[in-house]
């Protein structure tokens, strides 16, 4: 199992440029995550989804978009990046029906971006 | 409401000193309890984990019991080491009553062992 995966693992853009970073999983997890981490700051939740098809807002989401059409899939675009939108992304899963209460979460890679 | 707080760093040891790093919770209900550890550019991974009271969570030389008198979680380790270097996390999860789960994060405790 490759776990959870992100791309693309850097990324340069310039102001105004859109993008989509993707997250993988291959663990059947129906919960997904997108944090972003900044310096002193810890982990921040942008959006998070408990279901194929379901989504909903964290504590940062303002100028953020996902779509979960895949379970196993799940996307966190920028439509106009901006220089604040610098950070390190991480994509986490957790939750397999199977696993009943414990529910760890098991974390991507992590995705470098910076916003020129 | 519900949240996690953790002691501030970052925590300098010298190799083979005792480690505690202190983590207390607010939570309505149960809460399952976690400690994650990052190293220098990876992601999180989980360390350790305990899902009711008295639990005793380890792994690698860690430890953290699960006190619900004192809600807390701290960690300890006997005996660090230069390796063990990196941001720990601790993190709870909680089932909700609709039915989904909860889950939060402290802002993490940076630890910096020397030779």
């Amino acid at each position: 199992n490759a776990g959870v995966t992100q791309t693309p693992k850097f990324r340069v853009l310039k102001t105004g440029q859109s993008m989509t970073l993707l997250c993988a999983q291959d663990m059947n997890h129906e919960y997904m995550y997108w944090y972003r981490q900044d310096p002193g700051m810890g982990l921040r939740l942008i959006h998070y989804s408990v279901g194929e098809g379901t989504t909903a807002k964290g504590e940062v989401p303002d100028g953020y978009n996902v779509s979960r059409l895949k379970k196993q899939n799940f996307l966190l675009g920028l439509e106009s990046a901006a220089p604040s939108q610098t950070s390190v992304y991480f994509c986490a899963s957790s939750y397999s029906r199977s696993a009943l209460i414990h529910n760890e979460q098991f974390f991507g890679p992590g995705t470098r971006l910076t916003v020129l | 409401g519900d949240s996690v707080t953790q002691m501030e760093g970052p925590v300098t040891l010298s190799e083979e000193a005792f480690l505690t790093i202190n983590c207390t919770y607010t939570a309505t209900g149960y809460p399952s309890l976690f400690w994650y550890v990052q190293y220098p550019g990876e992601g999180l991974q989980l360390l350790l984990k305990a899902t009711k009271a008295d639990d005793k969570g380890s792994n690698k030389g860690f430890e953290a019991t699960y006190r619900k008198e004192t809600t807390s979680f701290h960690l300890e380790k006997g005996s660090v080491q230069v390796s063990d270097s990196a941001v720990y996390f601790c993190a709870l999860s909680l089932l909700l009553n609709s039915g989904t789960y909860k889950y939060i994060f402290g802002t993490g405790t940076r630890l910096k062992v020397l030779a």
